[in-house]
């Protein structure tokens, strides 16, 4: 199975400060098809995952620009460029390129 | 508009098995794989597996031999099925559609001896 290594573990950011989120996979998440499937997820507290990003790069709709993917092969980064306190959650990378599908451990953002 | 919503018992007890079902609408389950993913309590996120708009499934290896997942489109409900429980698999157990970004409330399941 592909391992995502999610880094780090908990983040605690001021209100208009920039966050950056590392995520790390075992093997290359380049697909047959070229495509790489790697998706961000914000599980915001007492909710279901909400997808932020797909394809490493992609904002899904209604999603603000101040987030940002970027990555390729096995190294993926998630930025914030200013937090705001709508971001405070656990922030998930979620790998689809190979089965079965594997999710990183979570990053816990807090708002300072 | 489209919705996700999983039932399930609340409280199985060990060895037992588990049926959680999904009730979707707003689109056709023939178009789009469902999967289930579960969450144990403080913990992060499982993949358990998906059935695929043909039909056709992938699961979890850790939990392949115990887990089974189909569905019956003409109701538009796709089932989880796993056996012999134990205590480590409570969890809140999630239905979705990953492509589409379409995720269900949850459901949770305990499991007690």
């Amino acid at each position: 199975d592909v391992v995502m290594t999610q880094t780090p573990v908990s983040l605690s950011v001021a209100i208009g400060q920039p966050a950056s989120i590392s995520c790390k996979s075992s093997q290359s998440l380049v697909g047959t098809s070229g495509k790489t499937y790697l998706n961000w997820l914000l599980q915001r507290p007492g909710q279901s995952p909400k997808r932020l990003i797909y394809l490493v790069s992609k904002l899904d709709s209604g999603i603000p620009d101040r987030f940002s993917g970027s990555g390729s092969e096995t190294d993926f980064t998630l930025k914030i460029s200013r937090v705001e306190a709508d971001d405070l959650g656990v922030y998930y990378c979620l790998q689809g390129t190979h089965f079965p599908l594997t999710f990183g451990s979570g990053t816990k953002l807090e708002i300072k | 508009q489209v919705q996700m919503k999983e039932t399930g018992p609340g409280l199985v007890q060990t060895t037992q098995t588990l049926s959680v079902t999904c009730t979707v609408s707003g689109f056709s389950l023939t178009s789009y794989g469902v999967h289930w993913v579960r969450q144990a309590p403080g913990k992060g996120l499982e993949w358990m597996g998906i059935i695929w708009g043909d039909g056709s499934t992938n699961y979890n290896s850790a939990l392949k031999s115990r887990l089974s997942i189909s569905r019956d489109t003409s109701k538009s409900q796709v089932f989880l099925t796993m056996n012999s429980l134990q205590t480590d698999d409570t969890a809140v157990y999630y239905c979705a559609s990953i492509t589409n970004d379409y995720w269900g409330q949850g459901v949770m399941v305990t499991v007690s001896s």
